[in-house]
């Protein structure tokens, strides 16, 4: 089964607009950790934001926010004021428990109009 | 500051030769981690060590791939008798040791894209 689901293969945003990513995760484990990556055509995964399934507060940095849905299991992130320079892949990952490897979602392309 | 560095950026080979990638990691960084990513596709998870040690491999797709740490600094990845199914980008990740495993931040390299003609 999927670990991570991202629905949404590419999004269109105009420029100063906020754009939300939805990405919904499946575990059994009470302990685990949400990331979120952008790659851009470069290739290189640039970290973004990170939430703990304990955390009671929803992740924020800069304009990046996490809406974190326990319940649901749902992590989508935030991207407000998008920018140009934000067009690129955005992926979704997960870790579980003490296992330090990620398991990644198929990612979502955001596309940024001026 | 550097990143995590990757060599070469492309590979491009023919079917039935070895291949080998060097990763190296952020300096303090003592956890390395090789993932897959395929065209349209996440990375997938392939091996990992902390120094020296390769605490994983299950992973590794086949017996013709291998990873090794010798010294827990830089790492390599090597494809035996590559096929056209090996074509992907080869991503790197790098991570300190210890604290809460929950937080602990991959820091990723900018891949090495190899083509198998």
């Amino acid at each position: 089964a999927q670990k991570i689901t991202q629905t949404q293969p590419g999004m269109f945003v105009q420029e100063k607009e906020a754009v939300t990513l939805d990405c919904t995760y499946d575990t059994s484990d009470p302990s685990y950790g949400l990331f979120w990556y952008k790659q851009p055509s470069s290739g290189e995964m640039i970290f973004l934001i990170y939430q703990g399934s304990y955390d009671q507060q929803n992740a924020t940095e800069g304009r990046y926010s996490l809406n974190f849905q326990k319940a649901r299991k749902s992590a989508n992130l935030v991207i407000s004021a998008s920018q140009l320079g934000d067009s690129a892949m955005y992926f979704c990952a997960m870790r579980e428990g003490d296992d330090y490897k990620l398991s990644f979602g198929a990612g979502t392309t955001v596309t940024v109009r001026a | 500051d550097t990143g995590v560095s990757q060599n070469p950026r492309h590979k491009i080979t023919k079917r039935g030769q070895n291949v080998t990638f060097r990763c190296d990691p952020i300096s303090e960084h003592n956890r390395l981690y090789w993932y897959r990513q395929t065209l349209g596709q996440g990375p997938e998870f392939l091996t990992y060590f902390q120094n020296e040690a390769q605490l994983e491999k299950s992973r590794l797709l086949s017996d013709r791939f291998s990873a090794e740490r010798p010294k827990g600094s830089f790492s390599t990845l090597e494809i035996q008798r590559t096929e056209q199914g090996d074509s992907a980008m080869y991503l790197c990740a790098s991570s300190p040791d210890g604290g809460d495993v929950g937080k602990n931040i991959q820091y990723f390299g900018a891949g090495t894209r190899l083509s198998v003609l």
